[in-house]
């Protein structure tokens, strides 16, 4: 067990809908990183938070936005969902923004019907 | 730009050790890490090493560190069914920045 709670497991809905996933870090950790796992693009990062800042962005599209609340979980929303969002969405945190190894949560699988 | 290489199978005898190789672009990267993905689960990390070390040991875990050729390896030990898995690689950006760039991952079979 990492540590990192992701919340729902699992996620089926229809295109055009939203989605909200969910994080809770790791005890003591400030940062959290969202990543998307796809068979076609492997694991990708998409969006740093570093104590409810944003840190550094990835390939994050516009339709998919993220926070982190003062209790430092944080929230990934995606939007105007398509089927090629379909995939495999981790969390990780590390206790400070950079040079700290990733514990990462065990994913929110998300199918687009 | 940054880039990570591994091969995407490996299929090994049980007990017999197992070699996992990545090779990495950033020779900035700060950190070199490994993770363990089994089916339906999420990634565990396995080890790391900083990028001034050479080698780095943990139990039935053997990293090692080219830095001149940007070669990562993963050593095995006496591998087991259990280890069955996915083996990403990955190097963590630079930038102060902490965002990692992930290899496509070694699939790795142990068969008795």
């Amino acid at each position: 067990d990492s540590g990192v709670t992701q919340t729902p497991k699992h996620l089926i809905t229809a295109t055009g809908q939203r989605v909200t996933l969910r994080c809770s870090p790791r005890s003591g950790d400030l940062s959290v990183y969202w990543y998307q796992q796809s068979l076609d693009q492997g694991l990708q990062f998409l969006i740093q938070y570093y104590n409810g800042e944003e840190r550094a962005k990835g390939n994050i599209l516009e339709r998919f936005s993220a926070q982190q609340f003062p209790d430092l979980h944080s929230e990934l929303n995606l939007s105007s969902l398509e089927l090629g969002d379909s995939a495999l969405y981790f969390c990780a945190s590390s206790k400070q923004g950079s040079n700290q190894p990733q514990h990462f949560g065990d994913g929110t699988r998300l199918s687009i019907l | 730009g940054e880039d990570v290489e591994q091969s995407l199978f490996l299929s090994v005898r049980e007990g017999d050790s197992s070699v996992i190789n990545c090779t990495y672009t950033d020779s900035s990267s700060t950190y070199l890490y490994w993770y363990k993905q089994e089916p339906g689960a999420g990634l565990q990390l396995l080890t790391y090493i900083f990028s001034n070390m050479d080698m780095k040991q943990d139990q039935r875990l053997t990293v090692l560190l080219n830095k001149k050729d940007k070669h990562l390896s993963l050593r095995i030990a006496d591998t087991q069914t259990g280890d069955s898995a996915i083996y990403f690689c990955a190097e963590s950006s630079t930038g102060g920045y902490n965002k990692l760039i992930f290899g496509a991952g070694t699939r790795l079979a142990v068969h008795p």
